[in-house]
């Protein structure tokens, strides 16, 4: 079973590029979010979705975009990348209440 | 607003030692709360869901309790041993703000063998 997959698993960007985070689940859940997890803040919700076009912002929204086309995917993009936004990502996919993660993909802005 | 905290921070016992570790939230309005743990470098994994209607929920050597009229839950381990060592983080899902899940900040724990 994939259950949560990211891609990539790490990334390396200079300050101003662009890059799309992927994440794709395969157990037909409708919930997934992104969320960041950095040392002494914890893991704070960046945006989620509720089902396919159907999106909202979370806690830490700023700089980051969100689409779902489809009820597998949910990309996450960074449109100017800046040093603060490095971090770790994790998507996370629900049903019924409960949370599923994948394995994190590893951000550095330089 | 829901904010949610776990005591300790950080917590070390010899091998075979129970030990419980604690969730609190500021909101009694939840609609469950779930415990995953965290290996270094891992993603998150699901330990236990409570929904807000349980008292507690058990897996194998794990014990997991809510009290929502004083706000906290308890993680209970059993017989804990050195594959325990993780990071256990506590996440509620608000009644009112039911697409928004809050995590405490994490109890790191080390068993020693």
């Amino acid at each position: 079973n994939a259950g949560v997959t990211q891609t990539p698993k790490f990334q390396v960007l200079k300050t101003g590029q662009s890059m799309t985070l992927q994440c794709a689940q395969d157990m037909n859940h409708e919930y997934m979010s992104w969320y960041r997890q950095d040392p002494g803040m914890g893991l704070r919700l960046i945006h989620y979705s509720v089902g396919a076009g159907i999106t909202d912002q979370g806690e830490v929204p700023n700089g980051y975009n969100v689409s779902r086309s489809t009820t597998e995917d949910f990309p996450l993009r960074l449109l100017s990348a800046a040093p603060s936004q490095t971090s770790v990502y994790f998507c996370a996919s629900g049903q019924s209440g409960e949370l599923f993660f994948g394995e994190g993909s590893r951000l550095t802005v330089l | 607003k829901q904010e949610v905290t776990q005591i300790p921070a950080a917590l070390s016992v010899p091998e075979g030692e129970n030990l419980v570790l604690n969730c609190s939230f500021t909101d009694s309005a939840i609609y469950n709360l779930q415990w995953f743990r965290q290996d270094p470098g891992k993603g998150l994994t699901s330990l236990l869901l409570i929904q807000s209607s349980q008292r507690e929920q058990t897996s194998g050597r794990l014990n997991a309790s809510l009290d929502k009229s004083s706000g906290r839950s308890t993680l209970y381990i059993a017989a804990s041993q050195p594959g325990d060592s993780a990071t256990y983080l506590c996440a509620v899902r608000r009644k009112t703000s039911y697409d928004k899940v809050i995590f405490g900040p994490g109890t790191s724990l080390s068993v020693i063998p």
